[in-house]
């Protein structure tokens, strides 16, 4: 089945804990990207990747980090997680970009820092 | 940057009632998205509107994108119970220097009663 595959699916740390949410798609997607919501603000930008090796800042990048080693993951780092980061975290990819960029969402990460 | 506004934030109707949510962007768009996302889910494509004053339609839900492909609509005909979530549009900025980066509206939460 083709899918976007997000873990954790819920976490609870605490402030300055590092860690990872991981993310893989199956379908050979040329562009990921990372969102996260927010009641009210919808859905914002934190970081984004058009290939291997090829990333770069979104809306909201400040406190996060990602890498592209392999086509097929994108993990989201918090090297330092804030109370601010708590949020519902998405990963999305999608085929190509442009008129093409129509995003398979995976299905979420709830994080909450203590 | 660009800006894609989308009203009202918050709907309630009774079960047969309609519904509209409208979406508009502070840049003239290439083309406009439409997702739905459950509660407690993750954002869905529904469609994809490209040309200038285009209408699709979807059995009981009508996608409009404007003349001047700044604004779009949704209009669900006598909702169902089934039609609770949030309503996101997502645009890309015509002629931009970005990759065709997608902007999200803040959404419009639909709550049916039945």
């Amino acid at each position: 089945e083709a899918q976007v595959t997000q873990n954790p699916r819920y976490l609870i740390t605490v402030t300055g804990k590092k860690l990872t949410v991981t993310c893989s798609q199956n379908m050979n997607h040329e562009y990921m990207s990372w969102y996260r919501q927010d009641p009210g603000l919808g859905l914002r930008q934190i970081y984004y990747s058009m290939n291997v090796e090829v990333t770069d800042k979104g809306d909201v990048p400040e406190g996060y980090k990602v890498s592209r080693k392999e086509k097929r993951n994108f993990p989201l780092i918090l090297e330092s997680p804030s109370p601010n980061q708590t949020s519902l975290y998405f990963c999305a990819s999608s085929l190509s970009t442009g008129v093409a960029n129509v995003l398979t969402f995976g299905a979420g990460s709830r994080l909450t820092v203590l | 940057g660009q800006q894609v506004m989308q009203i009202p934030q918050y709907q309630h109707v009774q079960e047969g009632e309609d519904f509209t949510t409208y979406c508009n962007s502070s840049t003239t768009l290439s083309n406009i998205q439409w997702y739905k996302q459950r509660p407690g889910g993750h954002p869905v494509f529904l469609i994809q509107l490209v040309k200038s004053g285009e209408v699709k339609k979807q059995k009981r839900l009508t996608f409009q994108f404007g003349e001047a492909k700044k604004n779009s609509s949704l209009h669900i005909t006598a909702t169902q119970t089934t039609d609770v979530g949030t309503y996101f549009c997502a645009g890309i900025e015509a002629g931009g220097t970005s990759y065709g980066k997608l902007t999200f509206g803040q959404g419009t939460i639909l709550t049916v009663h039945p």
